[in-house]
């Protein structure tokens, strides 16, 4: 199945700007969708179909993509952002209509 | 906004299995592809298979084929998860997700989450 990738860990200073990527062969097929998941909570759809956010999700978040990979931004990142982000999109193989998650990215505001 | 609500935690022997339902309420799940996620303690997300309760068939991630079965009652918008053959290593917190529109495919935009299911497999 594919796989997609993402940095560990990132940090941000208060009201800074963070980029968080997502690489991956089924990227250049598929969107990816951003879920930020904070200790003890699902996770929450932020960011999907490359750049739209659900009802209520702040407009500092946005995506992106170039080739294999996508990337979630936050724009004037809070403390309320500290969290881990997750990428995912359908599996490179239409066929297989399958799902794969990335590893996830820790986000720390400093 | 619909809100999936799953059933409660349960401990099991090795070797055994665990069913796991997905209830939805303030909507429909019936042409939406409702997927089972799994989170082990300190680890990722990973997911396990889905299905799409109006046509019944599920797919599954390979990992899962052999000891997994997703199955749905449209009739009560349920969607259930069966794992079979149990090991340590299955214990997660696991989650239902619905996706954001229905079709015939999935699209893995998973708009909507149950609260979790925490799973402990342990003699």
């Amino acid at each position: 199945s594919s796989e997609l990738t993402q940095d560990p860990a990132v940090s941000v200073a208060l009201g800074q700007t963070v980029k968080i990527t997502c690489q991956g062969d089924s990227l250049r097929t598929f969107s990816a969708s951003w879920f930020q998941q904070k200790p003890g909570q699902a996770p929450l759809l932020v960011i999907y179909d490359k750049n739209n956010r659900p009802s209520g999700i702040p407009d500092r978040f946005s995506g992106s993509r170039s080739g294999n990979t996508a990337s979630l931004t936050i724009t004037g990142a809070q403390a309320e952002d500290e969290a881990v982000y997750y990428c995912n999109s359908r599996d490179r193989d239409n066929s297989r209509n399958l799902v794969v998650f990335g590893g996830g990215t820790k986000v720390t505001v400093l | 906004q619909v809100q999936l609500v799953q059933s409660g935690a349960e401990v099991k022997k090795p070797g055994s299995s665990v069913k796991i339902s997905c209830k939805a309420s303030g909507g429909t799940l019936s042409s939406y592809a409702v997927s089972w996620v799994r989170q082990a303690p300190g680890q990722g997300l990973e997911w396990m298979g889905w299905i799409i309760p109006l046509f019944g068939a599920a797919n599954h991630a390979p990992k899962f084929q052999d000891r997994v079965t997703i199955t749905a009652d449209d009739s009560t918008n349920t969607v259930y998860m069966t794992v079979n053959s149990l090991r340590s290593e299955d214990t997660a917190i696991y989650y239902c997700a619905k996706d954001l529109t229905g079709g015939t495919l999935g699209r893995g935009v998973f708009a909507s989450w149950g609260q979790g299911t925490l799973v402990t497999v342990s003699s």
